[in-house]
């Protein structure tokens, strides 16, 4: 079985520090990991994935995952943060199938 | 860029109707999905498409079906409507068959309530 955890329900941060929403998952092989993020009302928006390669993986807004294979976990970071950086965030694996987290909301307070 | 259109953003139905919720896409992917969102249970998948008429239950598909009559279309039925149903349901298309590693692309959703 697959799963995926968001250990946190809610992160608040302050505008210009760096921010980090934690995600850790469970498969028997190796996954293909990625992160959504959802604005109200709307759906959800691809923001990066990893495949394979350099465990560091660049995506859209300025937004990076740190993955790492012994802590099977797949972090994402943002060196500084903005308040329209706010909303909800998923982390998904994709392994015999797709498994999304429950979702971590990102408050960044001005 | 991958359009994926849901043909009402708010719904309100009453129990025991028959429900139909649309969902077009315009980047002929064959993989189609249908979800529900709930807050603290995240998505989950209620049923995905691989192929025109083809389809295969998710993790919660008891009360609903779907059809997929042509590639860039996919509906999902509330066979008789309950109010355990209200919910937001996402629909998503993909290049990749569940467990690829490609992305999903998301409609904006259909907020449905069953009163």
């Amino acid at each position: 079985a697959q799963s995926v955890a968001q250990p946190e329900d809610q992160v608040n941060v302050a505008e210009g520090n760096p921010l980090t929403v934690k995600c850790t998952y469970s498969v028997s092989g190796n996954p293909y990991l990625f992160w959504y993020v959802q604005y109200p009302n709307r759906g959800l928006q691809f923001l990066l994935k990893y495949i394979t390669g350099d465990n560091l993986v660049k995506g859209s807004y300025g937004f990076e995952a740190e993955f790492n294979k012994s802590q099977t976990s797949f972090h994402l970071k943002k060196p500084s943060a903005l308040v329209s950086d706010s909303a909800l965030y998923f982390c998904a694996v994709s392994y015999q199938k797709v498994t999304f987290g429950t979702g971590t909301k990102l408050q960044v307070i001005p | 860029d991958v359009k994926v259109t849901q043909s009402s953003r708010y719904l309100v139905k009453r129990t025991g109707e028959k429900v139909f919720l649309e969902c077009v896409q315009d980047m002929d992917h064959e993989n189609m999905f249908w979800y529900r969102q709930d807050p603290g249970l995240g998505l989950r998948l209620i049923y995905f498409s691989y192929d025109v008429k083809m389809k295969e239950k998710g993790d919660i598909p008891e009360g609903y079906s779907v059809s997929r009559e042509k590639k860039e279309r996919f509906s999902l039925i509330l066979e008789s409507a309950s109010t355990n149903q209200t919910s937001m349901y996402l629909c998503a298309s993909s290049s990749a068959a569940t467990g690829g590693g490609q992305p999903q692309h998301f409609g904006d959703g259909t907020r449905l309530s069953i009163l």
